[in-house]
């Protein structure tokens, strides 16, 4: 099925640094989510985005919906050890019962 | 709030058995849930949306005899993975949501092995 294109990949950082990492997608969508996933368990939703050009926060984590409904950014500032995980971002359209559309992921490592 | 409890969290068994896994919204009603599948170092990938008292609409390529799905209710949603092999083995996710242009709540993921 479709998936949205997240990147990076992945990411080594030192403890400290802020980390930004964003979603494309050839069409629009209403709705864009980002969450976290720790190893060996679900999904957490960190943000919800449900307006162009909305800039919501969540503690240190700052999420966009882009202007154009075809992107989104997440940035995680001052990242300590238990941001380490993998972080998808979701997209949703607003035409029948659908499912979120994801991206491939972006695996954050911290170094400590 | 929107909590999603899914049972087991983890199921070793043999060949050839039947395994069924629980997926509960705890505090709200779930008129849509989902079932994923994921794989090592991947994203999740759509099995099957099911609605509440309705039959689950399944992904290509997914046996909707194979992994069988029930929602007899709001607040629950079952997957069975009938006659399980070891290429069946995987970490499966719920997911919940209550109306539908709303954010979808997962479940802890159930790790399936099968020996």
């Amino acid at each position: 099925g479709q998936q949205l294109n997240q990147s990076p990949q992945s990411m080594f950082i030192q403890e400290g640094e802020d980390v930004s990492m964003n979603c494309t997608s050839s069409s629009i969508f209403n709705t864009w989510l980002w969450y976290k996933q720790d190893p060996g368990e679900g999904p957490v939703l960190l943000i919800a985005l449900y307006k162009a050009g909305e800039l919501t926060s969540n503690g240190r984590l700052t999420a966009q919906f882009g202007i154009t409904r075809k992107d989104s950014f997440l940035n995680i500032s001052a990242s300590i050890p238990s941001d380490v995980g993998i972080y998808f971002c979701a997209g949703l359209r607003y035409s029948g019962n659908t499912p979120l559309v994801f991206g491939k992921g972006t695996r954050l490592s911290v170094i400590a | 709030g929107a909590v999603v409890s899914q049972h087991p969290s983890r199921v070793i068994c043999k060949s050839g058995t039947s395994v069924k896994i629980e997926c509960r919204s705890l505090d709200f009603q779930a008129t849509t849930m989902f079932w994923y599948r994921q794989f090592p170092k991947q994203s999740l990938m759509l099995m099957a949306t099911s609605n509440e008292g309705s039959k689950a609409t399944y992904e290509q390529g997914v046996e909707k005899d194979k992994f069988l799905i029930n929602h007899a209710s709001l607040t629950l949603s079952t997957l069975t993975v009938t006659s399980a092999h070891p290429e069946d083995s995987s970490f499966y996710i719920c997911s919940a949501r209550d109306q539908e242009y709303q954010p979808q709540h997962f479940g802890d993921g159930t790790r399936l092995s099968i020996l």
